[in-house]
């Protein structure tokens, strides 16, 4: 079946524009997750989304970043007044358990 | 802070040899493990998870996890050229939140 898909694969914007990045998890998967990856870097936790209980947004950097889920399905993460320090890749990934957590090819961000 | 730390790297091992890859974690609440493998400029990909003290095998891949003294490895053995790749470990604290934290990963290379 289809895996997780991301969209753009690629971002180049301006430092101060916004931006929005998608999400199309695993059909069925109640679980999805945003992570990014700056360069040399392991994954950076940034947001969770279970079912319908409200998302774990601990990770989330500050408020210029957000993130919503449409009907349990597609994401958006939405960075506001992007910085050149949120250059990075951001990942998406869904699961339908704790132990297998499928991720997307990732949108590689770059503020210039 | 919880926070996952892996052996520095870069690991470079001949073909044919076994390459031991380690974590320690800092969280005793930590509950289950992961590995993952992420090849250059792709996402991560999951090799395997382990949730009990003990041994556990997979193919050529065998996880080690030793909660008491808080530290979890990867074995590979008869390493190929193709296993070259970042490895990354990963822990959840269990319950109903899924979220992973990533250590920065280690560089490993196997050399023809």
């Amino acid at each position: 079946g289809a895996g997780v898909s991301q969209s753009p694969s690629n971002k180049v914007t301006e430092k101060g524009k916004d931006v929005e990045l998608r999400c199309d998890p695993i059909s069925g998967h109640t679980a999805l997750y945003w992570y990014r990856q700056s360069l040399g870097q392991g994954l950076e936790f940034l947001i969770y989304f279970q079912g319908n209980s409200a998302p774990d947004k601990s990770g989330l950097p500050s408020d210029r970043f957000s993130a919503e889920r449409t009907g349990g399905s597609v994401s958006t993460l939405t960075i506001q007044r992007t910085q050149q320090e949120d250059s990075a890749v951001y990942l998406c990934a869904s699961s339908l358990s704790p132990y297998e957590q499928y991720f997307g090819p990732g949108t590689r961000l770059t503020v210039t | 802070q919880k926070e996952v730390e892996q052996n520095s790297g870069p690991l470079s091992v001949p073909e044919g040899a076994i390459a031991s890859l380690n974590c320690t974690y800092s969280d005793r609440g930590s509950q289950s493990f992961f590995w993952y493998r992420q090849y250059s400029g792709k996402s991560p990909e999951l090799i395997m998870f382990i949730y009990s003290n003990g041994d556990k095998e997979d193919g050529r891949f065998t996880a080690q996890l030793n909660k008491a003294s808080q530290y979890v490895s990867l074995l590979i053995r008869d390493s190929q050229p193709s296993d070259s790749a970042t490895y990354l470990c990963a822990w959840n604290s269990g319950g109903s939140n899924y979220k992973l934290t990533f250590g920065k990963g280690t560089l490993l290379t196997v050399n023809p």
